[in-house]
């Protein structure tokens, strides 16, 4: 799986956009960019993936560069809750050779949302 | 629908104890996968299965071993505690990940050995 390459910290006011980018220069054609947050002592929470096209959900939207080297995640209107380490992964998405579906975390960038 | 759930939330070992980290899901899901996480650090694949019998090595699977009866649980068994297991455990579960499917992860299971 292709490495990533994420800041490792920002800050960002209540109610504005929070844009997170992450680096991604050696994905393969069949790579998916995925994002995901972990609040402090919890379990990772899946936010959003995708492929070649931008992806909007009811989180976030994901904005993914024309030659898919890199990407960003923005949550459009942050809130103090949206404050969690935010992990970019790129991941096979089919589950055939050695993936197996597996998510490679690194250190993440560690989002503080302030009043 | 409880999605994944994990018992104990919290326990202390001695050293050379052995315990069961129980994980279970109500999805349906063939694939489970079980993490650990350091503090500080991104999570490491320790286990994972693709379906009822079937299990297979992570990245960090020394000390640990697992099993895999039912579609539903998939538990993690420490046989000797060591300090270095000291971590958080988190186990997670997804339909066969093809065409980018997420994982479902559980509130994890800290473990502190001494």
């Amino acid at each position: 799986d292709a490495k990533t390459t994420q800041p490792p910290s920002m800050d960002c006011a209540e109610g504005r956009a929070a844009n997170l980018p992450c680096n991604h220069s050696t994905i393969s054609g069949n790579e998916y960019v995925y994002w995901y947050r972990q609040i402090h002592s919890q379990g990772p929470q899946y936010i959003i993936h995708g492929l070649k096209n931008n992806e909007t959900n009811e989180m976030a939207s994901l904005i993914i560069t024309e030659d898919r080297k890199s990407s960003t995640l923005i949550l459009p209107h942050a809130t103090l809750r949206d404050t969690a380490v935010y992990y970019c992964i790129v991941r096979v998405g089919d589950a055939g050779g050695t993936s197996y579906g597996k998510l490679t975390f690194g250190q993440g960038t560690i989002l503080t949302v302030h009043p | 629908n409880a999605g994944v759930t994990q018992t104990p939330k919290f326990r202390i070992l001695k050293i050379g104890q052995s315990m069961t980290l129980q994980c279970t899901q109500d999805m349906n899901h063939n694939y489970m996968y079980w993490y650990r996480q350091d503090p500080g650090m991104g999570l490491k694949l320790i286990y994972y299965s693709v379906g009822a019998g079937i299990t297979d090595k992570g990245e960090v699977p020394n000390g640990y071993n697992v099993s895999r009866s039912t579609t539903e649980d998939f538990p993690l068994r420490l046989e000797l505690a060591a300090p270095s297991q000291t971590s958080v455990y988190f186990c997670a579960s997804s339909i066969a990940p093809r065409g980018g499917h997420e994982q479902y992860f559980g509130p994890g299971t800290r473990l502190t050995v001494t």
